[in-house]
């Protein structure tokens, strides 16, 4: 019930193409879900995150879409870019957030080719 | 410049000789934490520390030591290496307990 499970492991987008990362997680008391961005060679760091008052948080091209009812959760990056290659981790806390408290996806590596 | 600092970034060890992987930042944050990275499995913290001589176990502490005795500094031992814990190892701190968390670079661990 802790765990947060996230699909594909891997992605190859060809430039411009929209990038799409899933999670689900079961345990209803999630109330905080970050994704974390980490490039080759260094580690991750924050993208986005939401909470589940609001279905959907947009920045730049990147943008969550929260679905509460299907305990669902899904990274869309528009109009992909080479640069955007990295490694991607969704996570989710529950309520009270405390960072001790974060469970990570298992992360899905994306490519993408000009 | 504000930055998690691990040292050393690589090393190849045999079982079960004692090291010692480094962890320092200069944000002044209170919360500081272990994670291990392995394919397929994500990230899993090891330890984690509210704040000085504060310390307590995460997900898999199995093998692991660490001490907080200075708010910079976290250090991650390992008194008895063994092949299973070959992994790459982030060192995270965030300035409160539920607050964004900031990795440093890594350290690529192998035991042989």
């Amino acid at each position: 019930q802790q765990q947060v499970k996230q699909s594909p492991q891997s992605l190859i987008v060809q430039k411009g193409g929209i990038s799409i990362i899933n999670c689900a997680y079961e345990n209803t008391a999630f109330d905080y879900f970050p994704w974390y961005q980490q490039f080759p060679g260094k580690g991750p760091a924050l993208l986005i995150a939401i909470r589940p008052d609001v279905s959907e948080k947009k920045e730049g091209r990147f943008t969550i879409s929260f679905n509460k009812s299907a305990k669902q959760f899904s990274l869309h990056i528009m109009d992909s870019q080479p640069g955007d290659s990295a490694t991607y981790f969704c996570a989710a806390s529950p309520r009270p957030y405390n960072t001790d408290k974060l469970i990570f996806g298992t992360g899905t590596r994306l490519q993408v080719f000009p | 410049e504000a930055q998690v600092t691990q040292n050393p970034r690589y090393l190849i060890t045999v079982t079960g000789k004692k090291l010692t992987v480094t962890c320092s930042q200069n944000m002044n944050h209170e919360y500081m934490s272990w994670y291990r990275q392995d394919p397929g499995l994500g990230l899993r913290q090891i330890y984690y520390s509210m704040n000085v001589e504060a310390t307590d176990k995460g997900d898999v502490p199995e093998g692991y030591k660490v001490s907080r005795k200075e708010k910079r500094n976290f250090p991650l031992i390992l008194e008895s290496p063994s092949p299973n814990q070959t992994s790459l190892y982030f060192c995270a701190s965030s300035f409160r307990a539920a607050g964004e968390l900031f990795f440093g670079e890594g350290s690529r661990l192998t035991v042989l």
